[in-house]
């Protein structure tokens, strides 16, 4: 069985600070992992992707994702947020092939001016 | 290129009664996959189609279902709604039915209030 775990429900940082959202895993197998974002009324927009390659992965809009296999963790970071990044941000998991993805409960990223 | 297409946009129901959901994918694309996403739960995989099969199916009672038509649209259907079929149900379409190496493009959702 898979599953995510994201650390946080809400994250609050200042405009142009980093920012850190936390994900670790579990996977009886080697996972793909995702991030995705979902901005208010609006679709979930696919941030970045790990699927065995690079263990660090850079994604659209300044994003980036280390995986770490001793820690089991995925976390999203960026240098500096900005505002148009407030949203709601979800880690997936999944295995191989067509297997469904596994979100997480999500993060809410509130960005202050 | 049009996103993948959700209608309706809102929709309210008793308790008891049905409801259709529909989507439209991304032309060309094969592969439509749904979730239910609420508060408690968060998002949750009810099930995926791929040219008009199901190829994966969630945890959820046998009272949700869904098509696929030879277009690739997509519709899927609860009936009996209880209180707790509240949510918003995501589409999502992509050009093949590999989870690891398709992009998902999400549509905006259909918002399903049951009173």
């Amino acid at each position: 069985a898979q599953s995510v775990t994201q650390l946080d429900s809400h994250v609050s940082v200042s405009e142009g600070t980093p920012v850190l959202l936390r994900c670790n895993y579990s996977s009886s197998y080697s996972p793909s992992l995702f991030w995705y974002v979902q901005h208010p009324n609006k679709g979930l927009q696919l941030l970045l992707k790990y699927t065995s390659a690079a263990t660090l992965v850079k994604g659209i809009n300044g994003f980036e994702a280390e995986f770490k296999k001793s820690e089991t963790s995925f976390h999203l970071t960026k240098p500096s947020a900005h505002m148009s990044d407030a949203a709601e941000y979800f880690c997936v998991v999944t295995r191989s092939g067509n297997t469904p993805l596994v979100f997480g409960k999500g993060t809410r990223l509130s960005v202050i001016a | 290129k049009a996103g993948v297409t959700q209608t309706p946009r809102y929709l309210i129901k008793t308790r008891g009664q049905q409801v259709t959901l529909s989507c439209s994918p991304i032309s060309g694309h094969r592969s439509v996959s749904w979730y239910q996403q609420t508060p408690g739960q968060g998002l949750q995989f009810l099930f995926e189609y791929f040219s008009e099969t199901q190829r994966n199916k969630g945890n959820f009672p046998g009272r949700f279902s869904g098509r696929q038509f030879s277009n690739s649209r997509s519709e899927m259907n609860v009936s009996t709604l209880e209180l707790g079929d509240s949510a918003l149900y995501l589409c999502a379409s992509s050009l093949d039915s590999s989870t690891v190496n398709e992009k998902l493009f999400f549509g905006s959702g259909t918002q399903l209030s049951v009173l």
